[in-house]
């Protein structure tokens, strides 16, 4: 079945450093891809999506490229803050039947100052 | 605004009771979601539902009961005999075809404690 694997936190960065957090994934045809952003004790919201092979995600300096050779949604962002402190979710929707979203198991980030 | 509202944001529960998570949701949305999550765990879904009064099991939903009687509301019910129930409930709801595009929105979550 479809399936999506994420890279394990926490992920502990420095401000301004770069951010990279890996996800692959797993899914017959062509899925979409997404991820989200949970804050603490908050629900998820979507930070960005991507639909089909080549497309860029991207909101908030956050971006994801759909990798199709590689089956890659990798999350980047050029200089984190402070505030990016929160776990992510990567997450894809099948292209068949009841488009049904399956997440990755999610990753800490923890930004010092 | 549209959005979804989950009530109450705490619960605690005894041992051997039943409760009952709200779910609301006035965006017009015909799939709606529960899912558990558990520390270092993700997201884990309960069951969920593409119409009313219709509903299917998810990956865990022992000790779980759902009813979607109206298209804006997906309430879950706790039972006595769901053991571990200590966790952090979302509800979650879609466009039914077209989550390809739109994906989930997420409520803001109940925190239920077993005390």
């Amino acid at each position: 079945g479809d399936s999506v694997t994420q890279m394990e936190g926490p992920v502990t960065l420095s401000e301004e450093a770069f951010l990279t957090i890996n996800c692959t994934y797993t899914a017959t045809g062509y899925p979409s891809l997404f991820w989200y952003v949970q804050y603490p004790g908050e629900g998820l919201q979507l930070l960005l999506k991507a639909t089909k092979a080549d497309d860029k995600g991207s909101n908030k300096g956050f971006e994801a490229t759909y990798r199709k050779e590689t089956t890659s949604f990798h999350l980047e962002k050029g200089s984190v803050q402070v505030s990016d402190s929160a776990v992510y979710f990567c997450a894809l929707s099948g292209a068949f039947g009841f488009q049904k979203l399956v997440f990755g198991t999610g990753t800490r980030l923890l930004v010092s100052p | 605004d549209g959005g979804i509202t989950q009530s109450p944001k705490y619960l605690f529960r005894k041992e051997g009771q039943n409760v009952t998570l709200s779910c609301e949701q006035n965006l017009n949305h015909d799939a709606m979601y529960w899912y558990r999550q558990d520390p270092g765990q993700g997201l884990r879904l309960i069951y969920y539902s593409q119409i009313v009064n219709d509903f299917q099991k998810g990956d865990i939903a022992e000790g779980y009961s759902v009813s979607r009687e109206k298209k804006e509301s997906f309430p879950l019910t706790v039972t006595s005999a769901q053991k571990n129930p200590t966790a952090f409930y979302l509800c979650a709801s879609s466009i039914k075809v077209d989550v390809l595009n739109y994906g989930y929105t997420f409520g803001s979550g109940t925190r239920l404690t077993v005390v």
